[in-house]
């Protein structure tokens, strides 16, 4: 059974980098059917899509989050990252890491993290 | 890239069945058959029920169905239970390997 495990700090100072790490278990991240994403949830509110990674590197993000997302694999840890630079308190959030699955058609998130709350204050 | 539009919530009485609407643009609901589904319980994480617009994944109701028109989606539930009471996203491929979501439904079971 794949299982995903985000983890990194729970609490980064406005203007600095958020950086998390998702660990893959029971599967290979190296497949060529998957995306490996990141999404967000503030508080309260809805879902949004922050960015998605292949193996082999290649990257999708959300235009509206301004070029401050990165996201990397590591393939011989079976993990992938997410930093967000430049954090403001509109950036406090769980954040989920999730598969994307060639599902005949498009992707869809088929396999999650239980999240982690990621919280931007001085 | 702007959320996609659902109902902040509907209700029905347990066996009844409910639509939940997704509304989006010619640039992504009505330009695909990508639109995905998703329930959310209070404190878990979400959980596929819908892919490519209408169809389930292994071991989800069969109560559970989804259709597309024009630049809309819906998920339909039928014979509500109690247990379906949660947080309903839709999903759209929106074009340039980007995503969006909508901003979710609250199902309540009467």
């Amino acid at each position: 059974q794949l299982h995903l495990q985000e983890s990194g700090p729970g609490l980064v100072k406005p203007s600095e980098t958020l950086s998390l790490t998702c660990t893959v278990s029971g599967g290979s991240i190296s497949s060529s059917s998957y995306y490996w994403g990141w999404i967000r949830q503030p508080p309260g509110k809805g879902l949004e899509w922050i960015g998605s990674i292949y193996y082999n590197g290649g990257t999708y993000d959300n235009p509206s989050l301004k070029s401050r997302v990165t996201i990397s694999v590591d393939t011989s840890k079976n993990q992938f990252s997410l930093k967000l630079s430049s954090v403001t308190a509109a950036d406090t959030a769980v954040y989920f890491c999730a598969r994307q699955a060639y599902d005949g058609s498009g992707y869809s998130f088929d396999y999650w993290g239980q999240g982690t709350l990621v919280t931007v204050s001085s | 890239q702007s959320a996609l539009t659902q109902p902040a919530s509907v209700s029905g009485s347990p066996g009844q069945s409910i639509t939940i609407s997704c509304t989006g643009t010619n640039s992504d609901v009505g330009s695909n058959n990508l639109v995905s589904w998703y329930q959310q319980h209070p404190g878990k994480a979400p959980k596929l029920m819908i892919y490519g617009g209408s169809k389930r994944p292994s071991g989800v109701s069969t109560r559970f169905s989804g259709s597309k028109s024009g630049n809309t989606a819906s998920l339909t539930v039928s014979g509500l239970q109690a247990e379906d009471e949660a947080d309903y996203y839709c999903c759209s491929f929106a074009g340039s390997g980007t995503w969006v979501f909508g901003g979710g439904t609250k199902l309540t079971v009467l």
